[in-house]
């Protein structure tokens, strides 16, 4: 079975602070893909990033980077420099290489930036 | 690119009347489509998975007959609540992949059902 999770329910901060969002993850496939997801108040969610498990090396795009560590099954997200504009509810997600599409999805860490 | 929209964005309805959702994948075909409930607060879960030109697959509890899924074209999905009670009441997102060997889904923006 495949489970994510978000141990982070909510999480408040001041603007200009960096903040991480941790998820981790639990499946028995060999090979998988991760994701982020953005969700502003508006209700759509927006794709950050995939990450294949056979790719470990960090990314960074702006003021946001992802820490892929397979060792302990966690794919956590930073947000540097946090913006009043960054205040959403972001998901982690997972999904198998083979066969069905299926995203599996952490319950979410809700993000407020305040000003 | 890979733009995905829902219609309605909100519907208010009556308790026992159907209501139909579109998902449209705009600048891309869409071999596979997506539908998910979301309830205030909570994550994403997954009702079934639509492929066009057969029938959809449901996830486990999800009642065939109450949420019928058809996917008649490449850019097309659609989701109708049939008989519709309160407990219907949620957010529906559907999502589409680019193509069957590409594995991002894009959303669309959701469409808030109300059912009085």
């Amino acid at each position: 079975a495949q489970k994510v999770t978000q141990a982070q329910t909510e999480i408040s901060v001041v603007e200009k602070e960096d903040v991480t969002l941790d998820c981790v993850y639990e499946t028995r496939d060999t090979t998988y893909y991760l994701f982020w997801y953005k969700q502003p108040p508006s209700g759509e969610l927006v794709f950050l990033i995939r990450r294949n498990s056979f790719d470990e090396q960090n990314e960074i795009s702006g003021r946001y980077s992802w820490n892929f560590q397979k060792s302990t099954s966690s794919f956590n997200f930073t947000i540097t420099a946090s913006q009043v504009v960054d205040s959403a509810v972001y998901f982690c997600a997972l999904r198998r290489t083979q066969g069905a599409q299926k995203l599996v999805f952490g319950q979410g860490t809700r993000l407020t930036i305040n000003p | 690119g890979a733009v995905v929209s829902q219609h309605p964005s909100r519907v208010i309805c009556k308790s026992g009347t159907s209501v139909k959702i579109e998902c449209r994948s705009l600048d891309f075909q869409a071999t596979t489509m997506f539908w998910y409930r979301q309830f205030p607060k909570q994550s994403l879960m997954l009702m079934a998975t639509s492929n066009e030109g057969s029938k959809a697959t449901y996830e486990q509890g999800v009642e065939k007959d109450k949420f019928l899924i058809n996917h008649a074209s490449l850019t097309l999905s659609t989701l109708t609540v049939t008989s519709a009670h309160p407990e219907d009441s949620s957010f529906y997102i559907c999502s589409a992949s680019v193509g069957p060997s590409t594995d991002t889904q894009y959303f669309g923006p959701g469409t808030r059902l109300t059912v009085l």
